[in-house]
């Protein structure tokens, strides 16, 4: 059984620029959702995709979006890049279905817009 | 799903167990209460789940209350190597409103 992974680890942008960040799920989930945490906070909810949808969404602006494909991977694309951007993004796979359905955590990409 | 209410911060030694209390005044009749451990620049994970009465794995235990208001991890004999924050979360169907947490630090 593989875990969540995430990648690139790290990224630098600049104010203005796009980015896209990407997720593997753990082995058997097919549910993902994506998480903002700035330093010092908790991990604020941005969107969750079920079966290549969005199944929720937290309060982040449109230029926040998403994409899950087939295989249950994920991507978060943030347009417009803005210095308040800069945070720990994470992404958690869970199995849909089961209300106990755990998350399970990725390592996480740390963003820094200049 | 509703944000929890936890201790911002504790103090342990060593060889001490560690009771964290959480309030879940908004928790659904549907919500799970589930607790996890992160350490700095690293994703949360997942300590232990429950739904009500007690819960104990490897770990840690977790005792709720009848009325699901509040929850309590206990974590046994801690080392410095279980100083995190640690968060508590109202979750169902793999959705969670995540606080500011509980950093624990444990001195030797």
């Amino acid at each position: 059984e593989t875990g969540v992974t995430q990648s690139p680890t790290h990224l630098i942008k600049t104010r203005g620029q796009q980015v896209t960040l990407r997720c593997s799920s753990q082995s058997g989930h097919n549910t993902v959702s994506w998480y903002q945490q700035a330093l010092g906070q908790g991990p604020q909810f941005i969107f969750q995709y079920y079966r290549e949808e969005e199944n929720g969404r937290g309060n982040f602006p449109p230029r926040f979006s998403g994409l899950q494909f087939p295989n249950y991977s994920s991507e978060l694309n943030v347009n417009a890049l803005e210095l308040d951007d800069s945070a720990l993004y994470l992404c958690a796979s869970s199995l849909a279905g089961v209300l106990s359905d755990t998350q399970y955590f990725g390592p996480g990409t740390r963003l820094t817009v200049l | 799903l509703a944000k929890t209410t936890q201790p911002i911060s504790m103090d342990s030694y060593e060889g001490q167990e560690v009771n964290i209390t959480c309030s879940h005044n908004n928790i659904a009749t549907n919500d799970y209460i589930t607790w996890y451990q992160q350490f700095p620049s690293q994703g949360p994970r997942f300590i232990i789940q429950g739904y009500k009465t007690k819960v104990t794995n490897e770990v840690a235990s977790l005792f709720i209350p009848a009325d699901r208001k509040s929850s309590t991890l206990s974590l046994p004999r801690v080392s410095l190597s279980d100083t995190a924050v640690y968060y508590c979360l109202d979750t169902n169907a793999g959705k969670s409103t995540f606080g500011d947490g509980t950093t624990l630090t444990v001195k030797p």
